[in-house]
C-alpha cells in the first residue's frame, strides 16, 4: 500500500501569513500518462471534506486561487497565500494512483 | 446540484450487520464511481470500497474485506454499503462520496451517517 505522510503546521498561523502543508508518498504517484494522482481536501470543522486539488496542482471548481499544489513524484505541497478564518480545518492529501486508495494522517491549520 | 445523502446508521452489537444506502442526486448516476470513506471518531479519513459504474470493478480495504459488500443499484441512483461481523474498530462517521470520471478523486461528499459498534 502506498502511505502518505503530512507534516504539521506551527500552529496558530497569523492571519494573512502564507502557509505551506507538505505531503510525501512512499511511492512516486508520477503515472506514465504525465500525470500526478495526487490530490488535496480540505475538511472544515464539522463539516464534510471538499476537494481543493486533484493531479497535483490542479484546482478544483469553485476553489479560491489562494490554493495552490505543487511537487515531484514524490514529494507535495500545499500553499495557501495569505490565510484567512474560512480556511480553518484539517487537510489531507490522498493519492489516486492505486487500490488501496489512501489518505494522509491530515494536517491541522488554526489561525490567529 | 449534485447530492448525496446517507441512511441507514446507528447502534449495533460487536459480530452484528448493517446496511447503509446513499441516495444521489443532480447528476447521472449511472456514470459515475461511487465509494464509502469512514473516520472514526476524532481521527482521519479511511477509504472504505470503491465500485465502478457499471459494477464491473470493485475494490476493498483489507481491514473490510470479506465483512463488508459495496453495492450499487443505477434504476434507485442508490449506493449501499452491507456490513457483516461488526467489530467496534468499525465505529465511524461513514461518508459516500462520487469519483471524477478522469481521476480518482473524491468530487463530491454526501454528509456522513454514524455507525456505533458496542455492546
Amino acid at each position: 500500500d502506498i502511505v502518505m505522510t503530512q507534516g504539521a503546521l506551527p500552529n496558530p498561523v497569523p492571519s494573512g501569513e502564507s502557509v505551506s502543508i507538505t505531503c510525501r508518498s512512499s511511492k512516486s504517484l508520477l503515472y506514465s500518462d504525465g500525470k500526478t494522482y495526487l490530490n488535496w481536501y480540505l475538511q472544515r470543522p464539522g463539516q464534510s471534506p471538499q476537494l481543493l486539488i486533484y493531479w497535483m496542482s490542479t484546482r478544483a471548481s469553485g476553489v479560491s486561487d489562494r490554493f495552490s499544489g505543487s511537487g515531484s513524484g514524490t514529494d507535495f505541497t500545499l500553499k495557501i497565500s495569505g490565510v484567512e478564518a474560512e480556511d480553518v480545518g484539517v487537510y489531507y492529501c490522498q493519492q489516486g494512483l492505486e487500490f488501496p486508495l489512501t489518505f494522509g494522517s491530515g494536517t491541522k491549520l488554526e489561525i490567529k | 446540484e449534485v447530492q448525496l445523502v446517507e441512511s441507514g446508521g446507528g447502534l449495533v452489537q460487536p459480530g452484528r450487520s448493517l446496511k447503509l444506502s446513499c441516495l444521489a442526486s443532480g447528476f447521472t448516476f449511472s456514470n459515475y464511481g461511487m465509494n464509502w470513506i469512514r473516520q472514526a471518531p476524532g481521527k482521519g479519513l479511511e477509504w472504505v470500497a470503491s465500485i465502478s459504474s457499471s459494477s464491473s470493478y470493485i475494490y476493498y480495504a483489507d481491514t473490510v474485506k470479506g465483512r463488508f459488500t459495496i453495492s450499487r443499484d443505477n434504476a434507485k441512483n442508490t449506493l449501499y454499503l452491507q456490513m457483516t461481523s461488526l467489530r467496534s474498530e468499525d465505529t465511524a462517521l461513514y461518508y459516500c462520496a462520487r469519483i471524477g470520471t478522469i481521476a480518482a478523486f473524491f468530487d463530491y461528499w454526501g454528509q456522513g451517517v454514524m455507525v456505533t459498534v458496542s455492546s
